[in-house]
């Protein structure tokens, strides 16, 4: 079982939805990467948090860690989102990741 | 800045040959990681260094494996023999005081 586990696995919306992806671990984390992996490839860091909330642009990244879950919305979705969101846990110096949600969103 | 620099893009050897990837930091991070990226195991961490000094390499798969970060600009991860399985995007990534990863755009090995 990994100790990082996203949902949903496949995500597919319409343009302007409302998305929310989800990450819970079983293990102790300090800080909580969310990373955006392009069809080309490229991978974009979004957010590193460790608690409560960050926002930048239609993005917004939640954590409670006492949970051991957080969560990446996007608001008013759009084709560009489309990508691989991957989460990251980071705590005692081991990275561990999630196994990826793939969003589509269909114009 | 132009960001972390990893080269060459692409790399198709034959088996057994030595294989060396590079990457450049962006200036004043004091993380490097390498990731390597297959469809089958998705996105692994290999190693990370902090302050050019390996801290954990418990992703590295075993022996044929090494990396080096000889100087806070420079890295290499180097895989000798190489061998098919092998075959991945590996990908190089550094951090600073911000925290946040900025990615290079990776290197796609080919191992035939």
């Amino acid at each position: 079982k990994n100790e990082v586990e996203q949902s949903p696995q496949n995500l597919t919306a319409q343009e302007g939805e409302f998305i929310t992806i989800n990450c819970s671990y079983s293990v102790g984390i300090s800080a909580l990467h969310w990373l955006q992996q392009h069809p080309g490839g490229g991978i974009v860091s979004l957010f590193m948090l460790s608690s409560g909330k960050k926002k930048h642009g239609r993005l917004i990244a939640t954590i409670n860690i006492q949970e051991k879950h957080s969560s990446l919305h996007i608001t008013a979705s759009h084709p560009r989102d489309s990508a691989v969101y991957i989460c990251e846990g980071t705590g005692n110096e081991k990275l561990t990741f999630g196994t990826g949600t793939r969003l589509t969103i269909i114009p | 800045d132009a960001g972390v620099i990893q080269s060459p893009r692409h790399e198709v050897t034959e088996m057994g040959q030595e294989v060396t990837l590079r990457c450049k930091p962006i200036s004043g991070h004091d993380y490097l990681f390498w990731y390597r990226q297959t469809m089958m195991r998705g996105l692994e961490l290999l190693i990370y260094f902090n302050n050019n000094v390996p801290i954990d390499d418990s992703g590295m798969p075993e022996d044929r494996f090494s990396a080096k970060m000889p100087n806070a600009s420079f890295s290499t991860l180097k895989i000798q023999p190489s061998e098919p399985r092998d075959s991945a995007v590996y990908f190089c990534a550094s951090m600073g005081l911000s925290f946040g990863y900025t990615f290079g755009s990776g290197t796609r090995l080919t191992v035939v």
